[in-house]
């Protein structure tokens, strides 16, 4: 199974900031690679697909980069409302497998 | 409005059996493969199992493959889980959630609130 392996496991940041963490695959997807946002209590949510394309409907300060084993997510200015757990997932090989997630707090 | 709504959770024995059903609306049920996908208690996601439009390809976590068995039934739009030998690993939120695109191998664009099941004696 491909291993995905996310970096930091939170973070704490500013309202405004520029947010970034990553997403590390055990082998090469190529772009196979998605996020998503979740909410306490609340269904994930898609935010990027196949790496950098954004989900319809999704705020354009989200945005996602990378391809082969590395892959990153921004959020260009961190709002209230993004505190939030997101993770990776990789739909390359079966079974699609997720990164442990990256939880967002505000400082 | 695209919806997904499970059902058929709730707490049963280690070694006993379980149906989770999701029903579907507000777009074209057939054109989509369609996935399970758990959470346990203060954990991560865990894709469960996957099976294309015309179930005739499905996928699953080597956690429970050989115990759960997948299908759906296109002309009621629903989407079930047949899970047996449950065990106490397999508590979780189990959500029912629809691929992007038409293949099985893909990104999972809408979620239901998920169903809750318990193993425990």
């Amino acid at each position: 199974d491909i291993q995905m392996t996310q970096s930091p496991s939170s973070l704490s940041a500013s309202v405004g900031d520029r947010v970034t963490f990553t997403c590390q695959a055990s082998q090469d997807i190529s772009n196979y690679l998605n996020w998503y946002q979740q909410k306490p209590g609340k269904a994930p949510k898609l935010l990027i697909y196949d790496a950098s394309n954004l989900e319809t409907g999704v705020p354009s300060r989200f945005s996602g980069s990378g391809s082969g084993t590395d892959f990153t997510f921004t959020i260009s200015s961190l709002q209230p409302e993004d505190i939030a757990t997101y993770y990776c997932q990789q739909y390359d090989n079966l079974p699609q497998t997720f990164g442990q997630g990256t939880k967002v707090e505000i400082k | 409005e695209v919806q997904l709504v499970e059902s058929g959770g709730g707490l049963v024995q280690p070694g006993r059996s379980l149906r989770l059903s999701c029903a579907a609306s507000g777009f074209t049920f057939d054109d989509y493969a369609m996935h399970w996908v758990r959470q346990a208690p203060g954990k991560g996601l865990e894709w469960v199992s996957g099976i294309n439009w015309n179930s005739g390809s499905t996928g699953y976590a080597d956690s429970v493959k050989g115990r759960f068995t997948i299908s759906r039934d296109n002309a009621k739009n629903s989407l079930y889980l047949q899970m047996n030998s449950l065990r106490a690993e397999d508590t979780a939120l189990y959500y029912c959630a629809k691929g992007l695109r038409g293949r099985l191998n893909d990104a999972f664009d809408i979620w239901g609130q998920g169903t809750m099941v318990t193993v425990s004696s």
